[in-house]
């Protein structure tokens, strides 16, 4: 199955500086890479996703890159602000047919220092 | 408010108990989830419904039994609780499956004593 890593575990930055959250996966067949938010004492929420026919998105502060023969995508986010402390998780999925799933990786705390 | 919502939001018990947790989301998707966060934040799939029916069942103990009555429902059922139950479960749905945005309910802590 499917093995998503995330580094690094905790990432402190300070106020208008950049962050970036790497990850890499194992099944070459995942085609679909979510960025996912988690604030303290909530569900996580979707921040930025990036599919397999695409190398870069970017909204607004936030960016996301994809190297499939690498087999790795990041997150980075720009001129961060106190707001941004979080828990950050990427996922990757094979599609949506039945008995493909979403694995996470193991998540990077965030925390930005005013 | 168009949401995932779960109940209870805590729920603190002892071992051998049976408990229920509750989602339900009103945003017309056809695929919920329920997860399992641990102590160090990792999320897993348990269990995945498409239209009622069971698609994804992960290598989960069988004293865990979901119900989906309905699209916009999907119940978690524990029998027997052990202390290793002890987690933050969420629920989430999404239009599509697992490769669309999935939305998360708020959780619910569960503490097995």
């Amino acid at each position: 199955g499917e093995n998503v890593e995330q580094h690094p575990s905790t990432l402190s930055v300070q106020e208008g500086d950049s962050a970036v959250i790497k990850c890499t996966y194992s099944d070459s067949a995942s085609n679909y890479f979510p960025w996912y938010k988690q604030e303290l004492g909530k569900g996580p929420q979707l921040i930025i996703d990036i599919r397999s026919n695409v190398g870069e998105k970017k909204d607004q502060r936030i960016a996301v890159t994809l190297n499939k023969t690498a087999k790795h995508f990041s997150l980075h986010i720009t001129e961060t602000q106190p707001e941004d402390s979080a828990v950050y998780f990427c996922a990757a999925s094979r599609g949506s047919g039945g008995g493909n799933k979403l694995t996470f990786g193991g998540g990077t705390r965030v925390l930005v220092k005013p | 408010d168009t949401a995932v919502s779960q109940t209870p939001k805590y729920l603190v018990t002892q071992m051998g108990n049976d408990k229920s947790i509750k989602c339900e989301q009103n945003l017309g998707h056809d695929t919920m989830y329920w997860y399992k966060q641990d102590s160090k934040k990792f999320l897993k799939i348990m269990f995945s419904y498409n239209n009622k029916e069971l698609i994804i069942n992960e290598t989960v103990p069988n004293r865990f039994s979901p119900k989906s009555p309905d699209k916009a429902h999907l119940n978690l059922h524990i029998n027997s609780l052990e202390l290793g139950d002890s987690a933050v479960y969420f629920c989430a749905s999404s239009l599509g499956g697992p490769s669309y945005e999935q939305y998360f309910g708020p959780g619910t802590r569960l503490t097995v004593t």
